[in-house]
């Protein structure tokens, strides 16, 4: 099946700072790349999400990037502000109904 | 709210309890499923239903019994569970069963075996 695997596992960045998360993936097949913000207490929430017919998609301080070769996809957040602070996890789908997930980041942004 | 509604957030039970978890949703949304989140580690795929038939039991022990009487509501019956089941049982909709529209979870049931 497919693997996700997510890096760093923690990151801390400073306030007004860019924070950046990779993914790689192992099924060539995958096709959906969404990504995820969990706040504490909170279930996972969709942030972003692009699609293997495009390399990169922004959503104003949020961009995911997409290399299919490579079979890799990050996260990019501009300007970070304190309430970008959370558990953030990339997935992975192949047009079926079974998201693969990796470990997730956990991100702290210092003021 | 997200629109799916997970009920109790907290939960202990030793381990002889039964006890059932609740998921309930009124998006419209056809695919429910059932995750475990574990600290540091992936979430974990447990149960998928689409349109209230089981599509997926993703090599589960049987401690652990799901029931979707409807597509709006599903349930996760606990029995004789082990302390290692303590973790964040997340429940999950989508608009269709590839789930390509991303998906909705609930908050969540914090499960502690005692």
């Amino acid at each position: 099946g497919e693997n996700v695997e997510q890096h760093p596992s923690t990151l801390s960045v400073q306030e007004g700072d860019s924070a950046v998360i990779k993914c790689t993936y192992s099924d060539s097949a995958s096709n959906y790349f969404p990504w995820y913000k969990q706040e504490l207490g909170k279930g996972p929430q969709l942030i972003i999400d692009i699609r293997s017919n495009v390399g990169e998609k922004k959503d104003q301080r949020i961009a995911v990037t997409l290399n299919k070769t490579a079979k890799h996809f990050s996260l990019h957040i501009t300007e970070t502000q304190p309430e970008d602070s959370a558990v953030y996890f990339c997935a992975a789908s192949k047009n079926d109904y079974k998201l693969s997930f990796g470990a997730g980041t956990t991100v702290t942004v210092r003021a | 709210e997200t629109g799916v509604t997970q009920t109790p957030r907290h939960l202990v039970m030793g381990m002889t309890n039964k006890k059932s978890l609740k998921c309930e949703q009124h998006l419209g949304h056809n695919a429910m499923y059932w995750y475990k989140q574990s600290a540091k580690k992936p979430l974990e795929l447990m149960f998928v239903y689409n349109f209230k038939e089981q599509t997926e039991n993703n090599s589960v022990p049987s401690r652990f019994s799901p029931e979707c009487p409807n597509s709006s509501h599903l349930f996760l019956h606990l029995h004789t569970l082990q302390p290692e089941d303590s973790a964040l049982y997340l429940c999950a909709s989508s608009q269709d069963p590839k789930g390509d529209y991303g998906y909705t979870f609930g908050s969540g049931t914090r499960l502690t075996v005692v």
